[in-house]
């Protein structure tokens, strides 16, 4: 089966730029997230999506950062205004089931902010 | 927020030479995993515990949960070049995932 895909793979943007990610979970999966990794660092979820609904986004920076997951697929996360700290690498992520199994990981968009 | 605080942060070893990872936390977990990173590429999964003192063999790994499902350690026997990467522990509570803080492993041929 075909993998998490995201897009683009790489991003160099200004701060106070806008930049959107893409990303396609595995087919069938119900559970998709977005984390935020720096450099050397472990992930740091942003946003935790059930089917189409939102199950967790305490940690999502909501001035700046936001997120969708229409119809219960592909998900965009977004960020307006970027600051210099946002440069990272942002992964999506996605389960199969509701409960705590294994997360397959996409190859994660590299965000520099200038 | 829960943490996990992994170390050491950094390991820097020789090839051959044996290894532990350890990842602790304050909270109890139903069950926790390990990854392995490769620069430019996600997470992949290693190994999911669930049973407190629950030990896992991988080839040259071994994993184990702690008793009171609050940590867990990662052993290397014979490092090889191959085993170059970052390491991360993530414990499991529902369907949320909480990772560590991650262990960058370089193992010198």
């Amino acid at each position: 089966e075909a993998g998490v895909a995201q897009s683009p793979r790489y991003k160099i943007i200004e701060k106070r730029q806008s930049v959107a990610f893409w990303c396609n979970p595995i087919s069938g999966h119900a559970t998709l997230y977005w984390y935020q990794q720096i450099l050397g660092q472990g992930p740091k979820l942003l946003i935790q999506f059930q089917n189409n609904g939102v199950v967790d986004d305490s940690q999502l920076p909501k001035d700046r950062f936001s997120a969708e997951r229409l119809k219960g697929v592909d998900s965009t996360l977004k960020i307006q205004p970027a600051k210099l700290e946002d440069s990272a690498v942002y992964l999506c992520a996605s389960t199969r089931g509701t409960r705590g199994d294994t997360q397959y990981f996409g190859p994660g968009t590299r965000l520099t902010v200038l | 927020t829960q943490l996990l605080e992994q170390s050491p942060q950094f390991l820097s070893i020789q090839e051959g030479e044996n290894l532990t990872v350890y990842c602790n936390s304050s909270s109890v977990f139903s069950s926790l995993q390990w990854y392995r990173q490769e620069p430019g590429e996600g997470p992949v999964l290693l190994v999911t515990v669930v049973t407190g003192g629950e030990v896992k063999k991988l080839k040259r790994l071994t994993f184990q949960f702690g008793d009171a499902r609050k940590d867990s350690s990662l052993h290397i026997t014979a490092a090889q070049p191959g085993d170059t990467g970052l390491y991360l522990c993530a414990g499991v509570t529902g369907n949320q995932f909480y990772f560590g803080t991650g262990t960058s492993l370089t193992v010198i041929p």
